[in-house]
């Protein structure tokens, strides 16, 4: 069974300041990876995904992840946040079926002007 | 673009009371989803269903069934509503294997 640590439950960061969001995972097999954002009173949208080949993926709104096999980690990073970034941030992990995703306890990312 | 829509924003219902929640998804997606979230626990799964008929039990599923009639819609039923089932509920849907989920807008339910 695969498990998920957001080591951070909390990231207050000023505004134009870089950020990263820490995951790590537990998995005996090959996994997926996702993170997804949640903004207030709204379901998830996913933010980014890797299934296999650079270990550096690009997403939406400006964020990358870097997928690291040998330290089990997929952490979150933006060089440059908005105020408009402000939300929480889910990390997820599933099996090569896809048919469970396992998610953290959630980053809530405080944007501060 | 894929919706999945979730019949209630929100709902108060009392202990003891049966409680339906509603998820339809217009994608002919096989892959449907209740999550429940709670702070600082984050998506917690309570079922799944891979194909009409078919359900499979998640992380946390006491006190909850399912049901898949339709491709389309997944209901979940809180047989004897209590109040440590207050939470926001989430529904999702998916094409295997690696599609990401594509989550409704949550179900806020408040038992009292």
């Amino acid at each position: 069974a695969q498990s998920v640590t957001q080591l951070d439950s909390q990231v207050p960061v000023f505004e134009e300041a870089p950020v990263e969001l820490r995951c790590n995972y537990s998995s005996s097999v090959s996994v997926y990876l996702f993170w997804y954002v949640q903004y207030p009173n709204q379901g998830l949208q996913l933010l980014l995904k890797y299934l296999s080949g650079s270990t550096l993926v690009k997403g939406i709104n400006g964020f990358e992840a870097e997928f690291n096999k040998s330290q089990t980690s997929f952490h979150l990073r933006k060089p440059s946040v908005h105020i408009s970034d402000t939300a929480e941030y889910f990390c997820a992990v599933s099996d090569l079926d896809g048919n469970k995703l396992v998610f953290g306890a959630g980053t809530i990312l405080r944007v501060k002007s | 673009d894929v919706k999945v829509t979730q019949s209630s924003r929100y709902l108060v219902k009392r202990t003891g009371e049966k409680v339906f929640l509603e998820c339809v998804q217009d994608m002919d997606h096989e892959n449907m989803f209740w999550y429940r979230q709670d702070p600082g626990l984050g998506l917690r799964l309570i079922y799944f269903s891979y194909d009409v008929k078919m359900k499979e039990k998640g992380d946390i599923p006491e006190g909850y069934s399912v049901s898949r009639e339709k491709k389309e819609r997944f209901s979940l039923i809180l047989e004897s509503a209590s109040t440590n089932q207050t939470s926001m509920y989430l529904c999702a849907s998916s094409l295997p294997p690696s599609s990401p989920l594509h989550f409704g807008n949550g179900t806020r339910l408040t038992v009292t």
